[in-house]
């Protein structure tokens, strides 16, 4: 069965300071996407960064990049320059193209960016 | 704004009522999913469309649930005979697969259920 864990279930960090949210994944699939999803409290899910497994360069969205590990099967997030908007719940997610095609999400990790 | 939209945005009902829930996906998006969120965990798959036809439905989706995308357009999600272990934040994602690696979901914000 495929898993995704998120080890820390929330973390701070200070306006303008840089953090890693982790995410490890289990799956013995070759293909696959790994995404970083940001949930605002009391607001929808949004797209942070997504990553194709068959892609060796780590994917960067501006202040977003992911270091991603194939065979520690391990999909870290890292912001920079935090900023307070930043506050949110971030699930990573799994999943695997073709016909089945439902996406696991990890528990979660709920940040606080302080000012 | 052409994101998906979920209606209604909270719903409160007493133990045992059926309820209804409608997702408008993003235009053009051909595939549709519902996801179940409980409080503090990430969405949980329930099942998803290709267009009208229902492909997939979770374990989760027990007998009371029932999920329809009539014309490939919205789709409903019913719940009958709702228990209090079915509150919870139902999500709708839609994504847009056209035969290359683009099946990136798009999420609405969600239908909140209180099953009293």
């Amino acid at each position: 069965a495929q898993t995704v864990t998120q080890s820390q279930p929330e973390m701070s960090v200070q306006e303008a300071e840089t953090v890693t949210l982790s995410c490890t994944y289990d799956t013995s699939e070759n293909n696959y996407y790994l995404f970083w999803y940001k949930q605002p409290p009391s607001r929808q899910m949004i797209l942070v960064i997504r990553q194709e497994a068959y892609k060796q360069q780590n994917a960067t969205e501006n202040r977003f990049s992911v270091n991603f590990q194939k065979a520690a099967k391990s999909f870290s997030l890292k912001i920079s320059d935090s900023q307070l908007g930043d506050t949110a719940m971030y699930f990573c997610a799994f999943m695997t193209p073709g016909d089945n095609n439902d996406m696991r999400f990890g528990a979660g990790t709920r940040l606080t960016v302080k000012p | 704004d052409t994101g998906v939209s979920q209606d209604p945005r909270h719903k409160i009902t007493k133990r045992g009522q059926n309820v209804t829930f409608r997702c408008d996906p993003i235009s053009e998006h051909n595939r549709l999913y519902w996801y179940r969120q409980t409080l503090g965990q990430g969405p949980e798959f329930l099942t998803y469309f290709q267009n009208e036809a229902q492909l997939e439905k979770s374990r989760l989706l027990s007998d009371r649930f029932s999920a329809e995308r009539p014309k490939g357009s919205f789709s409903t999600l019913e719940i009958q005979r709702t228990e209090q272990g079915d509150s919870a934040m139902y999500l709708c994602a839609s994504s847009l697969v056209a035969g290359g690696p683009t099946d990136t979901q798009y999420f609405g914000p969600g239908t909140r259920l209180t099953v009293l």
